[in-house]
């Protein structure tokens, strides 16, 4: 099993360019989530999904949109990238929504210039 | 504010020695589960304990339990004879049966000298 495959590992975009972060779980799990993780600021939540067709958000979801076609995949758009995107991204998947252990993907450490 | 505060930016510890990370929690909630991840240079988040609010007794795996005192909302990580491999940032999380969030405490980065 991969587990939680995130990619692009690393990305560096300009100012206003749109990017689509992959990622696929093959556990089948019905929840996946979306995180970023900031300097001195631990993990916020962006968007969740709790099976395929159902999405919601988070804590910090604006300019960005998630989907959610299939149960392994769970690709997170931004819209128009802004500097204040720059961080480390990681997508999560649980069985269940938060009583079982959480499988990260390795990360994307998006740089927006 | 739902929050879970680390307080220790940076702790270290000598080989072989035990140390203690601190992790509070603000909920209101009475059903909930906290969460130590480790987090090493490669990035990748990792899994090392977790803890149910409505059990009492403290989880433990292996080198490391913790020290749930519900009433105090304290929920502080042991590592006992530390190992190279433990050095990494270690991230206390609690998530509520209710809603669908983990929330993340700002992390403790440990290092462990030879």
């Amino acid at each position: 099993n991969a587990g939680v495959t995130q990619t692009p590992k690393f990305q560096v975009l300009k100012t206003g360019q749109s990017m689509t972060l992959q990622c696929a779980q093959d556990m089948n799990h019905e929840y996946m989530s979306w995180y970023r993780q900031d300097p001195g600021m631990g993990l916020r939540l962006i968007h969740y999904s709790v099976g395929a067709g159902i999405t919601d958000q988070g804590e910090v979801p604006n300019g960005y949109n998630v989907s959610r076609s299939t149960t392994e995949d769970f690709p997170l758009r931004l819209l128009s990238a802004a500097p204040s995107q720059t961080s480390v991204y990681f997508c999560a998947s649980s069985y269940s929504r938060l009583n079982t252990e959480a499988f990260f993907g390795q990360g994307t450490r998006l740089t927006v210039v | 504010a739902q929050t879970v505060t680390q307080s220790q930016p940076e702790m270290s510890v000598q080989e072989a020695e035990t140390v203690t990370l601190s992790c509070t929690y603000d909920t209101s909630e009475s059903d909930y589960y906290l969460f130590w991840y480790k987090q090493p240079p490669s990035r990748q988040m990792i899994l090392v304990i977790r803890q149910e609010a409505y059990k009492q007794q403290n989880a433990t795996e292996n080198r490391f339990s913790v020290n749930f005192q519900k009433a105090a909302k304290s929920f502080s990580l042991k590592i006992s004879d530390s190992q190279l491999g433990d050095a990494a940032m270690y991230f206390c999380a609690r998530g509520d049966t209710g809603a669908n969030n983990l929330f993340f405490g700002t992390g403790t980065r440990l290092t462990v000298i030879p």
